[in-house]
């Protein structure tokens, strides 16, 4: 089974600085990498899909970079609206999996 | 427009069967990737299980030989049989497509396992 670590659990950050939460995989899973958001009490958002193709709709603020093991989700000029909890999936090896989640609160 | 609504959610005693109902529009759920996803109070996201192909599925540890995916073509609904339900099984279940990524969600619907 794969794990996936993200980090940080939790950063607070002020309305346009650059968020950076990276996904660790405990082996490689090619690109098969995906990025979600979800607010609370909301089902979850896809974000990023394939560690780096910007899913339909989504903020040009949210982009996605890596492979292999080592993952990125970068938030730049984070807007109040994107407080929530960040996840990434793994869908190269079932079963599939999810990291814990990066809570990113504004300041 | 493609949607996924969740039902059969309830309260269930420990050792108890529920059965969950995912019901699609705007896509078909025989010829995609169909999951369930579940989240525990105040917890992350747990992948469950998915359902694909002809008929072909795959279960998480923690449910496996307890919990059984299946789907109904012309009907164009997936379900999730839980059986033997544990106090650990409390969560909000989502069905959610995947093309790679999950790209369609659910609502969720709560089931909650307690004496």
């Amino acid at each position: 089974e794969i794990v996936l670590t993200q980090s940080p659990d939790f950063q607070s950050v002020t309305p346009k600085e650059k968020v950076t939460i990276t996904c660790r995989a405990s082996q490689s899973i090619g690109s098969s990498l995906h990025w979600y958001q979800q607010k609370p009490d909301q089902s979850p958002k896809l974000l990023i899909k394939y560690a780096s193709q910007s899913f339909s709709g989504v903020p040009s603020r949210f982009s996605g970079s890596g492979s292999g093991t080592d993952f990125t989700l970068t938030i730049n000029s984070l807007e109040a609206e994107d407080a929530a909890t960040y996840y990434c999936h793994q869908s190269s090896t079932l079963p599939w999996g999810f990291g814990q989640g990066t809570k990113v609160e504004i300041k | 427009e493609e949607q996924l609504v969740e039902s059969g959610g309830g309260l269930v005693q420990p050792g108890e069967s529920l059965r969950l109902s995912c019901a699609a529009s705007g896509l078909s759920v025989s010829t995609n990737y169909m999951s369930w996803v579940r989240q525990a109070p105040g917890k992350g996201l747990e992948w469950v299980s998915v359902i694909y192909g002809g008929d072909s599925t795959y279960y998480a540890d923690s449910v496996k030989g307890r919990f059984t995916i299946s789907r109904h073509n012309s009907k164009n609904t997936f379900y999730l049989q839980m059986n033997s339900l544990r106090v650990e099984d409390t969560a909000v279940y989502y069905c959610a497509r995947s093309e790679g990524g999950f790209r369609d969600w659910g609502q969720g619907t709560l089931v909650t396992v307690s004496s």
